[in-house]
């Protein structure tokens, strides 16, 4: 079963832009996790930001984590052609269970 | 380089074939899980071994059959697979399962293709 939901899609940027994407989600959850995988590779954890914070950072990573609203963002600053690669937002919804996966968002950045 | 090593790489089967996934871990992670993702689409989980018992299995038909035969190792394997069956087949490690904030570790899969 499918839990998050990613937008947009898809997103293509310039070298040096800003990529922001987002995700909402339906149930409550005991954390949320930013994926990425490059074409033919598995996934990479990115970052993980619990239910009781806001915000987090991470090189040129920020996640933000809106409960209220359950949704979340993940923006990569002056992206890179080595940031092209498909985004997973994951949430687990309680210790115990497995993460659910989003749709994800294609990245295409080139130079 | 990835921490969790999945073999092969690629599988071609025939549908009355039987074969097996092979992954691996070093990392002393105590659950692990097996993913199927097809093209375009997210990692669907499929089963999930918590201190070598299987703890989730998500309603996986018998033709997929899971086996932890000790903490570093799990298998997957195929009998009489369908078309539809070809996908990326993933495998994941973390600490253990009940403790939900934890990353996964992933392998890069295996691709299988059945004929």
């Amino acid at each position: 079963s499918q839990q998050g939901e990613e937008d947009p899609q898809a997103l293509s940027i310039q070298e040096g832009e800003n990529a922001t994407m987002n995700c909402s989600y339906k149930t409550s959850i005991n954390n949320l996790q930013w994926y990425r995988q490059n074409s033919g590779r598995g996934l990479v954890h990115l970052i993980l930001i619990r239910s009781n914070e806001r915000e987090k950072h991470s090189g040129r990573l920020r996640v933000t984590l809106d409960t209220s609203k359950k949704s979340s963002s993940l923006l990569i600053t002056a992206s890179r052609a080595a940031d092209t690669a498909s985004y997973f937002c994951a949430t687990r919804p309680q210790a115990g269970t497995a993460l659910i996966f989003g749709k994800g968002t294609t990245l295409s950045v080139s130079s | 380089d990835t921490e969790v090593t999945q073999t092969p790489k690629h599988l071609v089967m025939g549908m009355t074939n039987k074969k097996s996934l092979k992954c691996e871990q070093h990392m002393g992670h105590r659950a692990m899980y097996w993913y199927k993702q097809k093209a375009k689409k997210p990692p669907e989980l499929m089963f999930v071994y918590s201190y070598e018992k299987l703890s989730i299995n998500e309603s996986v038909p018998s033709r997929f059959s899971p086996e932890c035969p000790n903490s570093s190792l799990l298998n997957l394997h195929l009998h009489a697979l369908q078309p539809e069956d070809s996908a990326l087949y993933l495998c994941a490690s973390s600490q253990v399962l009940e403790y939900g904030n934890q990353p996964q570790h992933f392998g890069d899969g295996t691709r299988l293709s059945i004929l």
